[in-house]
């Protein structure tokens, strides 16, 4: 079955460690996003790509970097973690001409 | 003012009920309209997705579009525990990015 797939599905690290959340999709789709969710905020756009080279900041960028590794692969970093990171990220994917997100299962990042 | 309002409930109702959901939005170039729902720790997945104004039904399931209010609804016919999950409406318009509501928490009770 076509697929996002997040890792890891869980992570705690210490305030100030750096870390790489990874998402990789068998869907096809050419545009892959990364968001975070908080009680109370909902989902937040944190990067977007639209193809390999194309890389776009989303609503809350500062303290994230992103990487568009090849079609299928949206890597996000946190260079250098701290407590109000904590949340559940989610990678989502959508094909061109079609207004449909396809979400991973998210990963749970707690920063002590 | 945020582009999409959603009351987050909780919402409890009984088993068998008529369940509503509403958001509303202050950007009238939206022009799609989707629900998503999401189980505990789960990633969302998409339920409903219209286009413009209008009525849709799948099934148990009727969305809503009712853009001269700038309101989208969505109906949950006969509501089953399995229904119980956060509701999360969204919506975007072309070129652009995709706008969530903060979802709203249901729980139907056998």
């Amino acid at each position: 079955d076509a697929d996002v797939t997040q890792t890891p599905r869980n992570r705690i690290t210490k305030t100030g460690k750096r870390i790489m959340l990874e998402c990789s999709q068998t869907k096809g789709h050419d545009r892959m996003y990364w968001y975070r969710q908080d009680p109370g905020l909902g989902l937040r756009l944190i990067y977007y790509s639209f193809d390999v080279k194309d890389i776009n900041k989303g609503e809350i960028s500062d303290g994230y970097s992103v990487s568009r590794q090849a079609q299928a692969k949206f890597s996000l970093s946190l260079e250098s973690a701290i407590p109000n990171q904590t949340a559940l990220y989610f990678c989502a994917t959508s094909a061109r001409g079609n207004e449909k997100l396809f979400f991973g299962s998210g990963t749970q990042l707690s920063v002590l | 003012q945020k582009e999409v309002e959603q009351d987050p409930g909780p919402l409890s109702v009984p088993e068998g009920a008529i369940v509503s959901l509403n958001c509303t939005y202050s950007n009238s170039a939206f022009q799609y309209f989707m629900w998503y729902r999401q189980y505990s720790r789960k990633g969302p997945e998409l339920l409903m997705y219209t286009y413009s104004s209008g009525n849709k039904e799948d099934g148990r399931f009727t969305a809503q579009v009712d853009k001269s209010s700038k309101y989208i609804s969505l109906f949950i016919r006969d509501s089953q525990p399995s229904d119980s999950a956060t509701y999360l409406c969204a919506m975007r318009y072309t070129g652009n990015q995709f706008y969530f509501g903060t979802g709203t928490s249901l729980t139907v009770i056998p």
